[in-house]
């Protein structure tokens, strides 16, 4: 167990719908990325938050959008989904200080668009 | 930006035997070089991890060497077991700023009993 923890696991919808993933980082970690997975692919980078601010954004769709709150839990908002959406997203942290470079993953939500 | 590229895509060795995974990156600036492994259907977890002051990091049965010169670093399992069969990701990262943890395409490593 990593630390970071996503909810839901599983999530099945529609095409054109709208659905909001969740991620807690681990304790004191105050970056958070994002990386969506698609079936047998590689980790695609969204994402990353420092502290509440966005710090770099990767391959992401205008459809995606992310935030991370005073809490330190972030969000991951896709709208209009697609069949291509389907994937597996991961969220991950990484500590501040000698092991800033780290990131720890968690167990992921499982997208499912029909 | 970073570019990874990671080989083999597949690798199947005998149990008992080694595997051997390389990666080569592009930015020289890139000095943090992690491994990570991921199950079906689980969460990537970090295996490894080197930073360019160092050429070797070993870790019981598992050790990566960094070639900073050639820019490539790669991944050694050996004494391999069932258990070690799963996707392994290389990954490289600048040590500064914002830049982000590029990954190379995973090789997809079975053990054959």
């Amino acid at each position: 167990d990593s630390g970071v923890t996503q909810t839901p696991k599983h999530l099945i919808t529609a095409t054109g719908q709208r659905v909001t993933l969740r991620c807690s980082p681990r304790s004191g970690d105050l970056s958070v990325y994002w990386y969506q997975q698609s079936l047998d692919q590689g980790l695609q980078f969204l994402i990353h938050y420092y502290n509440g601010e966005e710090r770099a954004k990767g391959n992401i769709l205008e459809r995606f959008s992310a935030q991370q709150f005073p809490d330190l839990h972030s969000e991951l908002n896709l709208s209009s989904l697609e069949l291509g959406d389907s994937a597996l997203y991961f969220c991950a942290s990484s500590p501040q200080g000698q092991g800033k470079h780290t990131q720890y993953f968690g167990p992921g939500t499982r997208l499912t668009v029909l | 930006g970073e570019n990874v590229e990671q080989h083999p895509s597949t690798l199947s060795v005998q149990e008992g035997d080694s595997a051997v995974i390389k990666c080569t990156y592009s930015d020289s600036a890139s000095n943090y070089f992690p491994w990570y492994k991921q199950e079906l259907g689980k969460r990537p977890q970090l295996i490894i991890d080197i930073r360019s002051n160092v050429g070797e990091k070993k870790d019981q049965r598992i050790a990566v060497t960094l070639n900073k010169t050639a820019k490539h670093f790669s991944l050694h399992i050996t004494e391999t077991q069932p258990e070690d069969s799963a996707v392994y990701f290389c990954a490289a990262k600048p040590n500064f700023g914002n830049e982000k943890l590029t990954f190379g395409t995973g090789t997809r490593l079975t053990i054959i009993p």
